[in-house]
This record gives C-alpha cells, structure tokens and sequence, in this order.
C-alpha cells in the first residue's frame, strides 16, 4: 500500500517553463515532507522540504506548496532549465518511525532545451 | 559526493545464492539506512541502524539480514536469491537516532541483478 502518491509519472517541460509535481497521502500523523531528485546512476539527495504548519517554502527556483486540509502538496519548478532533468521524488516522514521516508513513486522529469 | 559509499556498484548472481552489500556512511553519521528501489514497488525502507544496534524495520524479508559495526558502516546480506530481489539497493546515514529533518544521504547504490 502506498502511502504516498505521486503523480504524474513522467513530465516533458519546455526550458524556461513551470514543472509541477503532485503528491498526496492519508496518514495525519505523517509531519515532514522532503523532496529528493535522483539523476541517473546516483542516488536521491534532499532537495528541499517542509512541515505541515507553513504552507509554502521557496528555495531559489523550486517551490513547495502545501494543502494540510486537503492533505496534498506539490513541488514547482520555476524556469525549468535542462540541468534539473532528473527523478523527482516527494516523500513522508512520521517522527515517531524517525529514519523511515515513505516515498512516492517517483516523477521523472524531461526539460528540453 | 554523499559521502556514503556502497560496494560493490554492479552485482550478478544466480538464484539461490547469497551477497553480502557493503555500506560506509559519512564521516560522523551514527545512522545507517537501506532502501530497496525496484520498477515495481518504488524506494522501500528495509531497516535502519543506529550506532551499532537496529532502530526501525520496515519491509524486509526473512532471507535479508543486516548490521553495523562498530566502526560504523553496515552490511546488508541478501540470501537464498530470488529473481524478484533484482534491485537497486541504497544505503544512507544521517548524523542522529531519527531523519526527522527529512535529510538523508544516500550512495550510489549497489545493482543487485538475479538470473
């Protein structure tokens, strides 16, 4: 059972474009909420994240938007260039659980230059 | 660079057979993570280790095992293979018990492939 989804599974962006990727879960209990971009043949390193009391966070070009009553957030990609070409990964963490992410599925991004 | 370094980066073997992954986390880091990424079930948590002793279990199997070493880094080990276990499998550390920031480092992993 997936605790975290995420879609869509793959997104093509034009460079110079807005990339936006959705995840949602169920689990109230979940209270961080990282994100990871994995490039091929490397491993996920955190790109940016946030807690459920604030309902944006912006670094530099990427955006997280945050929905607590919905129980959804989403990670834009402003200016979208070809170097963030990568597997964007949204993921959940209960701090009870401490180490354990739940992760999404994955969306993997194509920006054409 | 993570920091973390997993061997061996390729590995093949046959059904039935056991491998034994390697893992060393960043310099200071305390705990030891691995996850399981496949087509089919996505970044999965196996089980983590803090300073030598398991923290958290998650969804690993009866024929994988795991530790920490004193100095620190882990071994996973994988036996009686399955064609299924052909995987990508991560290891990551963080500097405390708990990655309630989020932060986890993660390598580059070992690509595990049965035939």
């Amino acid at each position: 059972q997936q605790q975290v989804k995420q879609s869509p599974q793959s997104l093509i962006v034009q460079k110079g474009g807005i990339s936006i990727i959705n995840c949602a879960y169920e689990n109230t209990a979940f209270d961080y909420f990282p994100w990871y971009q994995q490039f091929p043949g490397k491993g996920p390193a955190l790109l940016i994240a946030i807690r459920p009391d604030v309902s944006e966070k912006k670094e530099g070009r990427f955006t997280i938007s945050f929905n607590k009553s919905a129980k959804q957030f989403s990670l834009h990609i402003m200016d979208s260039q070809p170097g963030d070409s990568a597997t964007y990964f949204c993921a959940a963490i209960r701090g009870s659980t401490l180490g354990r992410l739940y992760f999404g599925r994955g969306t993997q991004l194509t920006v054409w230059p | 660079d993570s920091g973390v370094t997993q061997t061996p980066k390729h590995l093949i073997t046959a059904t039935g057979q056991r491998v034994t992954l390697r893992c060393s986390p960043r310099s200071g880091d305390l705990s030891v993570y691995w996850y399981q990424q496949s087509l089919d079930q996505g970044l999965q948590f196996l089980i983590q280790y803090y300073n030598g002793e398991e923290r958290a279990k998650g969804n690993i199997l009866e024929r994988f095992s795991a530790q920490q070493f004193p100095d620190l880094h882990s071994e996973l080990n994988l036996s009686s293979l399955e064609l299924g276990d052909s995987a990508l499998y991560f290891c990551a550390s963080s500097v405390g018990a708990g990655a309630n920031t989020g932060e986890l480092f993660f390598g580059e992993g070992s690509r595990l492939t049965v035939l």
